[in-house]
């Protein structure tokens, strides 16, 4: 049971900004909002985690509601490359063995 | 650092057969998983070692699965005797205790068709 709600899929045109969102509203005061990327026929790729402030990386931004019980994934300008199922994950710190993969969401990155 | 290295990529084997997939994980890190997927159930968590010790197998389906870590740098998942329902994809990962929790580094997988 990942926990956690996801659109099935989403379209994005290249060169335009993905927002991905992802519900969590039972999200408890110790767990972290992941997000993990599977491009076709990889394995899984660690994107962001945060617990309750905005984070950005290299790779993406991650907005958290002030009452932490939804998220969204920004991918800034999106490339064909970022075709891929986007899995949000809920994690208590220190529980990597506590990973559990829902069904995620599609984005189609189009030209 | 050449990341978590699997072995074979693809395997096709006959029911009944034997099958043996390969894990090299990240040098120094301390913690490793072997994942399933398939389209109908997903990725699923079989079995995670710590410092080379089993910690959980209750995601193993049952006793013609096992998995060994004879050192810290190699891992075995084994299926004896495979059946069709067990054509998937198998991943390993490893991640090290006191980075990025949650930050697992994935292989690139072993397809597993059996006949």
């Amino acid at each position: 049971d990942a926990k956690t709600t996801q659109p099935p899929s989403m379209d994005c045109a290249e060169g335009r900004a993905a927002n991905l969102p992802c519900n969590h509203s039972t999200i408890s005061g110790n767990e972290y909002v992941y997000w993990y990327r599977q491009i076709h026929s990889q394995g899984p790729q660690y994107i962001i985690h945060g617990l309750k402030n905005n984070e950005t990386n290299e790779m993406a931004s991650l907005i958290i509601t002030e009452d932490r019980k939804s998220s969204t994934l920004i991918l800034p300008h999106a490339t064909l490359r970022d075709t891929a199922v986007y899995y949000c994950i809920r994690l208590p710190q220190g529980g990597s063995e506590k990973l559990v993969f829902g069904k995620g969401t599609k984005l189609t990155v189009n030209p | 650092d050449a990341g978590v290295i699997q072995s074979p990529r693809h395997e096709v084997t006959e029911m009944g057969q034997e099958v043996t997939l390969r894990c090299k994980p990240i040098s120094g890190h301390d913690y490793l998983f072997w994942y399933r997927q398939t389209m109908m159930r997903g990725l699923e968590l079989l079995i995670y070692f710590n410092n080379n010790v089993p910690i959980d197998d209750s995601g193993m389906p049952e006793d013609r699965f096992s998995a060994k870590m004879p050192n810290a740098s190699f891992s075995t998942l084994k299926i004896q005797p495979s059946e069709p329902r067990d054509s998937a994809v198998y991943f390993c990962a490893s991640t090290l205790f006191g980075g990025v929790t949650g930050e697992l580094f994935f292989g690139e997988g072993s397809r597993l068709t059996v006949l």
